[in-house]
């Protein structure tokens, strides 16, 4: 089953509004979050990283005022893209890094889909 | 520089037509790679770690391998259901983030 949550799977937004993506791990605390934006077919491509209690690592290009990531706890995670544009329609992705069993790996949500009209 | 090259970008088999998949990684110190499915419209699903030169892990039709420059994964009389996108991913040695390929796109001709 569904090691980790992304809610909602999709959403469509006016051009101007803010939207909030939740990302929860279900069955483990993940020492690290991660968040990806994936265009059609292409691969990821890492937004940011983030650890719970402390500001997120934003990658080269990516604006922090425009993607805010606030990592409540251990087990729950969010992307809030503010005064969304068209542009920012996208699938976003969010993956836990944490032991599950033996195995220590980032495990992914099942992505949201953002359409902005 | 800590990069993942993954070949082919796409591949047709036929029902049955076992072949392979190439990851090529360069990373200062490999902690662990990683084989993730993906299809369409949804995240990456885990499907294996190998952690040093030599490693094999199984899962039904597939079997991933390493060596100190690369890992393929060997898909055995493949079934349409398992056309889908495969990534691999290198994490290094220090640090959290990963690397990722940008994927094979698998598709089973019945």
């Amino acid at each position: 089953g569904a090691v980790v949550s992304q809610h909602p799977s999709w959403v469509i937004c006016k051009s101007g509004t803010s939207v909030k993506i939740e990302c929860r791990s279900l069955d483990f605390q993940a020492t690290t979050m991660f968040w990806y934006r994936q265009f059609p077919k292409q691969s990821l491509m890492l937004m940011a990283t983030s650890n719970e209690g402390s500001k997120a690592t934003y990658e080269q290009g990516v604006e922090k005022d425009k993607f805010l990531i606030n990592h409540a706890s251990l087990t729950l995670s969010t992307l809030t893209v503010t005064s969304a544009h068209p542009e920012d329609s996208s699938f976003y992705i969010c993956s836990a890094r944490g032991e599950r069993g033996a195995v220590d790996t980032q495990y992914f949500g099942p992505g949201t889909r953002l359409t902005v009209l | 520089e800590d990069q993942v090259t993954q070949s082919p970008e796409a591949l047709r088999l036929q029902e049955g037509e076992s072949s392979s998949l190439n990851c090529s990684y360069t990373v200062s110190g490999l902690r662990g790679l990683f084989w993730y499915r993906q299809d369409p419209g949804k995240g990456p699903e885990f499907l294996f770690t190998l952690y040093s030169a030599g490693e094999e892990k199984e899962k039904e039709r597939l079997k991933a391998t390493l060596t100190k420059k690369e890992s393929f994964l060997h898909i055995t009389a493949p079934k349409p259901e398992d056309s889908a996108t495969y990534l691999c991913a290198v994490q290094p040695n220090t640090g959290n983030q990963f690397y990722f390929g940008t994927g094979t796109s698998l598709t089973v001709i019945p």
